[in-house]
């Protein structure tokens, strides 16, 4: 089944301890992106990437970090989580840029 | 940049009528839309696409309407169901950017 697998569901911790957030697609896509969901403010896109080693900055990328060393992961890596980015945030791919877009499950973060 | 929303944050329809929800979006130059659902505690879901060289286009009781004079967006669901309810939002590119920007959804709850 093709899809966007994101790990973990739920993750709760602590202000300062990093934590990486697993992205994973199995339908050869070169696009990948993270978007965080907040209430009233809608999807915000924080990293994209158009291919492997290839990564950009979308809109709130503070505090974020990303790697696209394979075709198929791109993790979200907070370095230093604070309590501002308490969010849901989603993992997505698309063949590539602006085609729609198939989206993960969602994982919701809280840090303390 | 481009900026697109929704008309109302909420809607109610009854159980059979149709929905229709509504969406507006600023950059004249946009040239992709597409309709997402995300029902609670699920990551958005594909329902329906359209280019800026149509004006309309019909999926599986879903009709996605286009009209780029004043820069509107509607998805009109026919006969609606209970599993119709969920939060929809559209997104929106235009060629040449490599990110879509989301609307913040409409809430659409159905009445038995």
């Amino acid at each position: 089944e093709a899809q966007v697998t994101q790990n973990p569901r739920y993750l709760i911790t602590v202000t300062g301890k990093k934590l990486t957030v697993t992205c994973s697609q199995n339908m050869n896509h070169e696009y990948m992106s993270w978007y965080r969901q907040d209430p009233g403010l809608g999807l915000r896109q924080i990293y994209y990437s158009m291919n492997v080693e290839v990564t950009d900055k979308g809109d709130v990328p503070e505090g974020y970090k990303v790697s696209r060393k394979e075709k198929r992961n791109f993790p979200l890596i907070l370095e230093s989580p604070s309590p501002n980015q308490t969010s849901l945030y989603f993992c997505a791919s698309s063949l590539s840029r602006n085609e729609k877009l198939f989206f993960g499950s969602g994982t919701q973060l809280s840090v303390l | 940049g481009e900026s697109v929303g929704l008309h109302l944050p909420t809607l109610s329809v009854q159980e059979g009528d149709n929905s229709i929800i509504n969406c507006a979006y600023s950059n004249s130059a946009s040239d992709y839309f597409i309709w997402y659902k995300q029902e609670s505690g699920k990551g958005p879901q594909f329902i329906i696409d359209i280019r800026s060289n149509m004006d309309k286009r019909q999926g599986q009781r879903v009709t996605v309407l286009l009209n780029k004079t004043v820069k509107h967006l509607s998805l009109q669901i026919a006969a609606t169901q209970p599993g119709d309810s969920a939060v929809y939002f559209c997104a929106g590119a235009s060629f040449g950017n490599e990110k879509l920007t989301f609307g913040t959804g409409t809430r659409l709850t159905i009445i038995p």
